[in-house]
């Protein structure tokens, strides 16, 4: 099946900081979106991106599908902007995959 | 409007029991699914169905399923296990591929 791969595993930012967060995949996709899951266990969701640029206040994501990856930027990080992000994508079979995540943390 | 809706938040269940867990929306989506998060990894997909009265599972045996109508998607453990000890989630979209939107989890625990 497709692999999902994250990068960093782990980040830990002052407040104020920008950030890249990088997510590889194996085989062409229909479909990527981006999560944020907050302390609660809550997904919610950030980007639906399969190719191209979106922008979301301090949050923007690019996907090149021809060259199989995914980026997610985070610009003047706040505390709140701590949890795990991640990358979930669509196989051309149907099949969802989940990357493994990154845990940001932001210091005040 | 209240998106999707998973019931209970927590539950602690012995070996050997069964149990259900509730997964509702009220967006009229086709497709749903249920995956299962272990700790420090990303979610699993258990089970899916494209559209009511249709089912499909990734993974073994353990989880059953029935889509009886649009709007409820349950998952049930037939006979508990502790391997089956994690957060379960459920999702829901349009149509298979398209956004998918989270239910914000069950913690599940068998002893």
């Amino acid at each position: 099946g497709i692999q999902v791969e994250q990068s960093p595993p782990d980040l830990i930012l002052q407040e104020g900081a920008n950030s890249t967060l990088r997510c590889n995949f194996s085989d062409s996709v229909n479909n990527l979106q981006w999560f944020h899951q907050n302390p609660w266990g809550q997904l919610i969701n950030l980007f639906y991106i399969p190719s191209g640029t979106k922008q979301n206040g301090r949050l923007s994501a690019t996907t090149v599908a021809t060259e199989r990856y995914s980026l997610l930027y985070i610009s003047s990080s706040q505390t709140t902007d701590s949890g795990v992000y991640f990358c979930a994508v669509v196989s051309n079979a149907g099949k969802s995959t989940f990357g493994d995540g990154t845990t940001l943390t932001v210091k005040p | 409007n209240a998106g999707v809706t998973q019931t209970p938040k927590f539950h602690i269940l012995k070996t050997g029991q069964s149990m259900t867990l509730q997964c509702a929306q009220d967006m009229n989506h086709g497709y749903m699914s249920w995956y299962r998060q272990d700790p420090g990894m990303g979610l699993r997909l258990i089970y899916y169905s494209a559209a009511a009265g249709t089912t499909d599972k990734e993974v073994p045996n353990g989880y059953n399923v029935s889509r009886l109508n649009t709007e409820d998607f349950p998952l049930r453990l037939v006979s508990a296990a502790p391997s089956q000890t994690s957060v379960y989630l459920c999702a829901s979209s349009y149509g298979e591929g398209t956004e998918a939107f989270f239910g914000q989890g069950t913690r599940l625990t068998v002893v």
